[in-house]
């Protein structure tokens, strides 16, 4: 079974230009997080989706920073307009329904906007 | 709010010694779950152990156990045996219960560098 699936692995940008970071969570799993890690703030939860429905979106930064979760296999973490200070690994993970399940992390996007 | 703390940034431990993570958090909750993860070169985060708080007895996962004092809301992780494929940065999470929003949130302590001599 795959595990979950997140693209590109790598993005480099400029700064200004939109940035789309996809995750195709684990099949029958229904929660999804977007994480962000830093050297300076280490790992935060971004916003996480239960059924498809945003959850808590409190560590989404700005504006700036838009998520989507249109099916139960697909979700997009949309950065407009990217700023240099959003370099970072963007990880998605999924988990099961029931409390306390453990979060399967995908492989994370390194993004780096010069 | 909910906070995890490491204090030590770094660690090494020699080949098939034992070495002792340390953490600890802070919650005014009672029901949450605690997790070691371990984040090697690669960057994959892999889930080494979990604790749920309502349970007095420490979890165990072959070289890996923890050391669960609720009281003291102190989490540490212990390696036995340390093989060289244990070097990674270890993190320590906390995630609540059931109940309210944002339970499935892991917030994570800011990591362990764990180096494994041979």
């Amino acid at each position: 079974d795959a595990g979950v699936i997140q693209s590109p692995r790598h993005e480099v940008t400029e700064m200004g230009q939109e940035v789309t970071l996809r995750c195709k969570p684990i099949s029958g799993h229904n929660s999804l997080f977007w994480y962000r890690q830093t050297m300076m703030r280490g790992l935060e939860l971004l916003i996480y989706f239960n059924n498809n429905v945003p959850i808590d979106d409190s560590g989404m930064p700005e504006d700036r920073f838009s998520a989507k979760m249109p099916n139960a296999s697909f979700s997009t973490l949309k950065i407009q307009p990217s700023e240099p200070r959003d370099s970072a690994v963007y990880f998605c993970a999924s988990s099961p329904g029931q409390i306390g399940n453990e979060q399967f992390f995908g492989p994370g996007t390194r993004l780096t906007v010069l | 709010a909910q906070t995890v703390t490491q204090s030590q940034p770094e660690m090494s431990v020699q080949e098939a010694e034992t070495v002792t993570l340390s953490c600890t958090y802070d919650t005014s909750e009672s029901d949450y779950y605690l997790f070691w993860y371990k984040q090697p070169p690669s960057r994959q985060m892999i889930l080494v152990i979990r604790q749920e708080a309502y349970k007095q007895q420490n979890a165990t996962e072959n070289r890996f156990s923890v050391n669960f004092q609720k009281a003291a809301k102190s989490f540490s992780l212990k390696i036995s045996d340390s093989q060289l494929g244990d070097a990674a940065m270890y993190f320590c999470a906390y995630r609540r219960g059931a109940g309210g929003t944002s339970y499935g949130k892991l917030t994570f302590g800011q990591g362990t560098i764990l180096t494994v001599h041979p």
